[in-house]
């Protein structure tokens, strides 16, 4: 259980466009879901916070017209790199928690490279 | 503030000798501290989790406790073996929904 799928696993664009990162969580209702940075060799930085039918809630210093993140259900996240530049090349890892309590799964990343 | 610190960066054991990460957070509202295991390229695992209401639990080699007066909480992994080779990473819960994560350990088990 608590599976959680994340697509694509590898991208890599030029300057100036956009990918779309998705999160699925695959046996259970993800109320919601955490988008992340990692960069090599470091922490785990949240970027936003997304719940369903609802706006995404942003860290500070996180751009949300640069990262659109959408959660149109209960199984489905979705983040977009608006106008990628090579600075956003990163490790990008979703989470997802369910209704029954704290504990977050994460999926297996997307390593974004902007050449 | 939302702080997690986790110490040490870097930890080497010889293989079946214990293994410890200590981490402190600033919160004293956080009440749910899970442990996570990251092999390199791949996404973190939840290995053990810790909720403020007790002190300590364990799942076979691996045990966690939780000091919320000193708001510490420390990560032991008995009996190593080169498979918990791994990035370890801390987390505390803020807000009753973020997790902040703690900087990480990189733990080699020597053979």
């Amino acid at each position: 259980g608590a599976v959680v799928s994340q697509h694509p696993s590898r991208v890599i664009c030029k300057s100036g466009t956009s990918v779309k990162i998705e999160c699925r969580s695959l046996d259970f209702q993800a109320t919601t879901m955490f988008w992340y940075r990692q960069f090599p060799k470091k922490s785990l930085m949240l970027m936003a916070t997304s719940n369903e039918g609802s706006k995404a809630t942003y860290e500070q210093g996180v751009e949300k017209d640069k990262f659109l993140i959408n959660h149109a259900s209960l199984t489905l996240s979705t983040l977009t790199v608006t106008s990628a530049h090579p600075e956003d090349s990163s490790f990008y890892i979703c989470s997802a928690r369910g209704l029954a309590g704290d504990e977050q799964y994460f999926g297996p990343g997307t390593r974004l490279t902007v050449t | 503030g939302e702080n997690v610190e986790q110490h040490p960066s870097t930890l080497s054991v010889q293989e079946g000798d214990s293994a410890v990460i200590k981490c402190t957070y600033s919160d004293s509202a956080s009440n749910y501290f899970p442990w996570y295991k990251q092999e390199l390229g791949k996404r973190p695992q939840l290995i053990i989790d810790i909720r403020s209401n007790v002190g300590e639990k364990k799942d076979q080699r691996i045990a966690v406790t939780l000091n919320k007066t000193a708001k510490h909480f420390s990560l032991h992994i008995t009996e190593t073996q080169p498979e918990d080779s791994a990035v370890y990473f801390c987390a505390a819960n803020f807000g009753n929904e973020k997790l902040t994560f703690g900087t990480g350990t990189r733990l080699t088990i020597i053979p």
